[in-house]
């Protein structure tokens, strides 16, 4: 299996314009979770998703951020409009079934100037 | 509180000695225990899992679990300069629909 799969790897854009990342989980996967990460805060959950069903989004900062899971093989996750604090890695991973391990994509380096 | 707390480090051991990395945690009913390692400008891949009190070993990784002392370690016996990396502690608490919180890492360096 080609493991879980992100777009873009880098992205670098100016304050006030939107951002959409991508997110392939494994094959046969049914929960995916986006984190961010940062030095100052660690790995944080953001939002994650059974059967392609939200079910918990309390960890997104706030009204900017929001994300859906069309189908069982795609994911997205949007800023819009980005802030500098918005700089951050963000990954996604999925796993099985909620609760097992997790697997994670390689990230997205997000810059917003 | 934070749920998941490590010593960030940075821990630094010589080649061929036991690297201990700890983790607590504040759930005293959480079930289920991670290790990640992450190196630097990658993402975290899993190493371990335990879900029992007692030691789970794997090659020269072993895991602890304490649950009446509520903290989790790893151990990396024979440490090798490939293991330089920053180790995170995930934990799965109750009432918390099985999502994952995980501490902010313990960067070890191992010195040739």
């Amino acid at each position: 299996d080609a493991g879980v799969i992100q777009s873009p790897r880098h992205e670098v854009t100016e304050m006030g314009q939107e951002v959409t990342l991508r997110c392939k989980p494994i094959s046969g996967h049914n929960s995916l979770f986006w984190y961010r990460q940062t030095m100052m805060r660690g790995l944080e959950l953001l939002i994650y998703f059974n059967n392609n069903v939200p079910i918990d989004d309390s960890g997104m900062p706030e009204d900017r951020f929001s994300a859906k899971m069309p189908n069982a093989s795609f994911s997205t996750l949007k800023i819009q409009p980005s802030e500098p604090r918005d700089s951050a890695v963000y990954f996604c991973a999925s796993s099985v079934i909620q609760g097992n391990e997790q697997f994670f994509g390689p990230g997205t380096r997000l810059t917003v100037l | 509180q934070k749920e998941v707390e490590q010593n960030s480090g940075p821990l630094s051991v010589p080649e061929g000695a036991i690297a201990s990395l700890n983790c607590t945690y504040s759930d005293r009913g959480s079930q289920s225990f991670f290790w990640y390692r992450q190196y630097s400008g990658k993402s975290p891949e899993l190493i371990m899992f335990i879900y029992s009190n007692g030691d789970k070993e794997d090659g020269r990784f072993t895991a602890q679990l304490n649950k009446a002392s509520q903290y989790v370690s790893l151990l990396i016996r024979d440490s090798q300069p490939s293991d330089s990396a920053t180790y995170l502690c995930a934990v799965i608490p109750t009432n918390t629909g099985n999502q994952f919180y995980f501490g902010t890492g313990t960067s070890l360096t191992v010195i040739p």
